[in-house]
């Protein structure tokens, strides 16, 4: 069974600009989560989807957002793109039903965003 | 909101047993505490679940004390192959995020 499949692995942006990332869970699995991860943070927790709808948001500003669609796959998308955006971006997928019940999660091998 | 806290860092050597512990004094009822391993460039990997008192598995061993508020992952006899940041993850109800702890840098040295 194929993994979770993130795209792009890497990306150069710029400041100002808006990027678009892309995550494929695994088959089957409908719950799909968002992190961004950089060495003065660590992880932290971006969003949740399960079944098209956003059920959890961490504390990001808005210029992150994201969605999911009816096959599951899901985008996350920053928008007027900073400096401090930079950082690698892991899409992780669960056969739960998110929430309490998002315990074992899957990850991708992430997209590391890098602004210019 | 559940907050977790780890050891920023630990050194071990082969064929040591390693303990790493995570505090997470609010966690929630029906919070499972879930710890993840992860090598550079690489997403975290699933090592072990658990909601109380002891769980075990090929790889590893959770404990859990009465009270929920820390929990302990125990690895026994590690090897070079082992060093790897390891999280505490403690999920939180659903209108809520998911918390993982800082991270602890595992070094096994030979």
């Amino acid at each position: 069974k194929a993994g979770v499949t993130q795209t792009p692995r890497y990306l150069i942006k710029t400041r100002g600009q808006q990027v678009t990332l892309s995550c494929s869970p695994i088959s089957g699995h409908r719950s799909v989560s968002w992190y961004q991860q950089t060495p003065g943070q660590g992880l932290q927790f971006l969003f949740e989807y399960f079944s098209e709808t956003q059920r959890n948001k961490g504390n990001f500003p808005g210029r992150f957002s994201g969605r999911q669609f009816s096959n599951s796959r899901s985008e996350m998308n920053v928008s007027t793109l900073e400096l401090g955006d930079s950082a690698l971006y892991l899409c992780a997928s669960s056969p739960g039903q998110g929430g309490t019940d998002t315990g074992e999660l899957f990850f991708g091998e992430g997209s590391r965003l890098t602004v210019l | 909101l559940a907050k977790t806290t780890q050891p920023i860092s630990m050194d071990s050597y082969e064929g040591q047993e390693v303990n790493i512990t995570c505090s997470h004094n609010n966690i929630a009822t029906n919070d499972y505490i879930t710890w993840y391993q992860q090598f550079p460039s690489q997403g975290p990997r699933f090592i072990i679940q658990g909601y109380k008192t002891k769980v075990t598995n090929e790889v590893a061993s959770l404990f859990i004390p009465a009270d929920r508020k820390s929990s302990t992952l125990s690895l026994p006899r590690v090897s070079l192959s082992d060093t790897a940041v390891y999280y505490c993850l403690v999920g939180v109800d659903a209108g809520n995020m998911l918390t993982f702890g800082g991270g602890t840098r595992l070094m096994v040295k030979p």
